[in-house]
């Protein structure tokens, strides 16, 4: 059974410009999280989404949006890329519910 | 908000030893989830708990669900060099969605 696939695995943008993040989830997995990691502030929830609806949200600026497809399939954006958004994007798969939840290998996006 | 704290912060060990991490929590969670991560990777799935005082093992690594349901902990036992990486352990702020809160992790470092 393949896992949680992520692209692109790195990124390097400037800063202003935006950026597309892709996720697919396991197959038969609904939901599909998203997440930032970096060194100082750890992992932080961005936004969840599950049925092509955004479920859940955490406390990041509008310019993080998202959205999932048919095929559960799910991309991230960032608008107006800032230095701070340098981080690790992680995107995680699950059934649905309060329940186990599998991450992708992450995307390091670099914005200079 | 929700906070997970971790202890240790980091620990140095002999290969061979057995390794204690605890989560802990100022709020009950229903659900206690342990992952390890590899630098540049997305953290993977250890453990699952579901149940308050629930032990649950996963070849050498043992996981409990404290029966405040405001901690838990890993165990590692006859610890390898493959078990360097960072640990976190993560809770759900409710109980229908993926919207985890990830406590920042016991760094693990296993010398030879």
């Amino acid at each position: 059974k393949a896992g949680v696939t992520q692209t692109p695995r790195y990124l390097i943008k400037t800063r202003g410009q935006q950026v597309t993040l892709s996720c697919s989830p396991i197959s038969g997995h609904r939901s599909v999280s998203w997440y930032q990691q970096t060194p100082g502030q750890g992992l932080q929830f961005l936004f969840e989404y599950f049925s092509e609806t955004q479920r859940n949200k955490g406390n990041f600026p509008g310019r993080f949006s998202g959205r999932q497809f048919s095929n559960s399939r799910s991309e991230m954006n960032v608008s107006t890329l800032e230095l701070g958004d340098s981080a690790l994007y992680l995107c995680a798969s699950s059934r649905g519910g309060a329940g186990e939840a599998f991450f992708g290998q992450g995307t390091r996006l670099t914005v200079v | 908000g929700q906070q997970l704290n971790q202890s240790p912060q980091s620990m140095f060990i002999q290969e061979g030893e057995d390794v204690s991490m605890n989560c802990t929590s100022s709020s009950i969670f229903n659900t206690w989830l342990w992952y390890k991560q590899d630098p540049g990777e997305g953290p993977v799935l250890l453990i699952a708990l579901y149940k308050a005082g629930e032990l649950t093992s996963n070849g050498r690594l043992t996981a409990q669900f404290g029966i405040t349901r405001k901690d838990s902990f890993l165990n590692i036992s006859a610890s390898i060099p493959s078990d360097v990486g960072i640990y976190f352990c993560a809770g759900p702020k409710d109980n229908y969605g993926q919207n985890f809160v990830f406590g920042p992790g016991t760094r693990l470092s296993v010398l030879p």
